[in-house]
């Protein structure tokens, strides 16, 4: 498996609190992404990151933020999670974008109550 | 916006039945990238097609890419235990990036 770790694998939260995810790699790749994944819809994609300080929108953004200040490392922030944000999220990373094989971390369940 | 829609949801066969997943895109794909998810594992890549037309095997995984490019197959010969889990499907297309089907779950009896 390629050097991918999330942080926290599990957590429970309320309505209205801050909450922040860590993708941290060992790969040096340049893309760096989060998605979720809920029943019946699959993996859906939140932000990306094509480079430190570079992100872009992803098709379920809002609600969300990211961050990311080196390479190895892409925060997800929920400034105020809400019960619809109840889901598990993914970090991939990739080396030539989004024609090129994404490697997925171990995911994070976040429970929004 | 671009789609992509996978058939069947859900899939139960015997061991040693074959299996097929579709994939289709509402729009015509650069690519098509196939995963497969164990049950409360990370989706793992399986393989990339892009040309129209293509097929790739491994072992007893087939995967073709249609002459349009919209549409996409798995095919699984003589299933095992071992196949249980989701099976998503995943193009690049319009949009400029790249959009999972909702998946398909296998499960083997034995």
């Amino acid at each position: 498996d390629a050097g991918i770790t999330q942080s926290p694998r599990h957590k429970v939260t309320e309505t209205g609190t801050p909450v922040t995810l860590r993708c941290h790699q060992t790969e040096n790749h340049r893309y760096m992404y989060w998605y979720r994944q809920d029943p019946g819809h699959g993996l859906r994609l939140i932000h990306y990151s094509y480079g430190v300080k570079d992100t872009d929108k992803g098709e379920v953004s809002d609600g969300y933020s990211v961050s990311r200040s080196k390479t190895e490392d892409f925060l997800l922030t929920l400034e105020s999670a809400t019960s619809s944000q109840t889901s598990v999220y993914f970090c991939a990373i990739a080396q030539g974008g989004f024609t090129d094989t994404q490697y997925f971390g171990p995911g994070t369940r976040l429970t929004v109550l | 916006g671009q789609q992509v829609m996978q058939i069947p949801q859900y899939q139960h066969v015997q061991e040693g039945e074959d299996f097929t997943t579709y994939c289709n895109s509402s729009t015509t794909l650069s690519n098509i990238q196939w995963y497969k998810q164990r049950p409360g594992g990370h989706p793992v890549f399986l393989i990339q097609l892009v040309k129209s037309g293509e097929v790739k095997k491994q072992k007893r995984l087939t995967f073709q890419f249609g002459e349009a490019k919209k549409n996409s197959s798995l095919h699984i010969t003589a299933t095992q235990t071992t196949d249980v889990g989701t099976y998503f499907c995943a193009g690049k297309g319009n949009t400029d990036k790249l959009i999972f089907g909702t998946g398909t779950r296998l499960q083997v009896f034995p």
